[in-house]
């Protein structure tokens, strides 16, 4: 299994203003993956952390807003760019190797004023 | 576009009880299955995998079962107890491990 950690665990933020948020996989891993939990809602997936090359993002994410950086096998950041209150949620890490057990870090929750 | 539908939104029942929560998928052509657990204002903690050739899994009182052909899949837990009460969701993993999540079950197991 791997263990995941996130920082920030939360923070609240000024409109306008940007986030970078830090993930790190305690082993080396295929795949990581940010997911963004809504207020009262499910899971939603952002974008595939590439490693050494641009992410892959889901349909109505951009990377103008969400800059995503994966420099290595264990470690990616997510940016929360130009914030708004709408980008208030839970921002979660995820890894896993091929078509095995995903891990989910515990999350940043954000609020923006 | 990968649909997920879980039933029941939300679920409370006495203490001891077996209780079945039900997940369904709209595309079959899954790799796999995962379901979780998620605590208030927590990250999620992987319960149990289906790989999409299994048809359960099973880990001490938790049993989740997987009718790919149908889209279904089913988590079982038995004498159910308060530290169970958290958000179960469940996950389809289709090419590039994506995972599509429902949108949960809230559980509250009574003492």
């Amino acid at each position: 299994s791997a263990v995941i950690s996130q920082k920030p665990s939360r923070d609240i933020c000024q409109r306008g203003t940007s986030l970078t948020i830090q993930c790190q996989v305690d082993s080396q891993v295929t795949m990581m993956f940010w997911y963004r939990q809504q207020p009262g809602q499910s899971l939603t997936l952002i974008a595939t952390a590439n490693q050494g090359s641009e992410a892959t993002y889901e349909s109505g994410f951009v990377i103008d807003k969400f800059p995503i950086s994966r420099p290595n096998l264990t470690f990616s950041t997510l940016t929360v760019s130009n914030m708004s209150p709408e980008d208030s949620s839970i921002y979660l890490c995820s890894a896993s190797d091929r078509e095995e057990t995903q891990y989910f870090g515990p999350g940043t929750r954000l609020l923006v004023l | 576009k990968q649909e997920v539908t879980q039933i029941p939104a939300a679920l409370s029942v006495p203490e001891g009880e077996n209780l079945v929560l039900n997940c369904s998928f709209t595309d079959s052509a899954i790799y796999n299955l995962q379901w979780f657990r998620q605590d208030p204002g927590k990250g999620l903690t992987s319960l149990l995998l289906i790989q999409s050739s299994q048809r359960e899994q099973t880990s001490g009182r938790l049993n989740a079962s997987l009718d790919k052909s149908s889209g279904r899949s089913t988590l079982y837990i038995a004498a159910s107890q308060p530290g169970d009460s958290a958000t179960y969701l469940c996950a389809v993993s289709n090419a590039g491990n994506m995972l599509t999540f429902g949108g949960g079950t809230r559980l509250m197991v009574k003492p």
